[in-house]
């Protein structure tokens, strides 16, 4: 079974810095994909960014970027220019590409603060 | 605007008192999912459904029936509601290998 650890219960930031937050995974899969969503105080899950695994460029989304090690099973998330609003728990999210794709997969999320 | 609903938002409930919790989505997706949420163990699935009379069991079934009659629509039917169900519930879609869609979720609590 797929597994995904967030080693990092919490992590603050200053704002206008950049911030990594940290997610393995296991997995005897070689199709896959991974998420990160973020969890605001209104509690909504919000689709931050998406992986495939048979990419090996690194996806992006504005100040959103990931460092996908897929051989290390990594999928690290960094916040550029953080700002006030990213203030929440992440999660990182993975998703079988196979029979096994009805499930999505959670870590335990990092609860980020940014500090003014 | 592509979304997906959930109502009610927030419910308090009493133990045994049958309740259905309804999920729509617009998006035409295949898959549909189910999840709660709850302090210390993070996000486990309950059901999912991969499309139209399809649904299949998640980690934490138990006290929980769906049903998948038609594609928009995927609800979450506690027969008898107890005070471990008190939680907060997620429902999700998704084309298959697409990312999940979640909606603004559910509060419940059974007293």
């Amino acid at each position: 079974a797929q597994t995904v650890t967030q080693s990092q219960p919490e992590m603050s930031v200053q704002e206008a810095e950049t911030v990594t937050l940290s997610c393995t995974y296991d997995t005897s899969e070689s199709d896959y994909y991974l998420f990160w969503y973020k969890q605001p105080p209104s509690r909504q899950m919000i689709l931050v960014i998406r992986q495939e695994a048979y990419k090996q460029q690194n996806a992006t989304e504005n100040r959103f970027s990931v460092n996908f090690q897929k051989a290390a099973k990594s999928f690290s998330l960094k916040i550029s220019d953080s700002q006030l609003g990213d203030a929440a728990m992440y999660f990182c999210a993975y998703r079988s590409a196979g029979g096994s794709q009805g499930n999505l997969i959670f870590g335990k999320g990092t609860k980020l603060s940014v500090k003014p | 605007e592509a979304q997906v609903t959930q109502n009610p938002r927030y419910l308090i409930t009493v133990t045994g008192k049958k309740l259905t919790v309804t999920c729509s989505q617009n998006m035409n997706h295949e898959y549909m999912s189910w999840y709660r949420q709850d302090p210390g163990l993070g996000l486990r699935q309950i059901y999912y459904s991969m499309n139209v009379e399809v649904t299949d069991k998640g980690d934490v079934p138990e006290g929980y029936k769906v049903s998948r009659k038609e594609k928009r629509n995927f609800p979450l039917i506690l027969e008898s509601p107890s005070p471990n169900q008190t939680s907060l519930y997620f429902c999700a879609s998704s084309f298959s290998r697409g990312s999940w869609f979640f909606g603004p979720g559910t509060r419940l609590t059974v007293l």
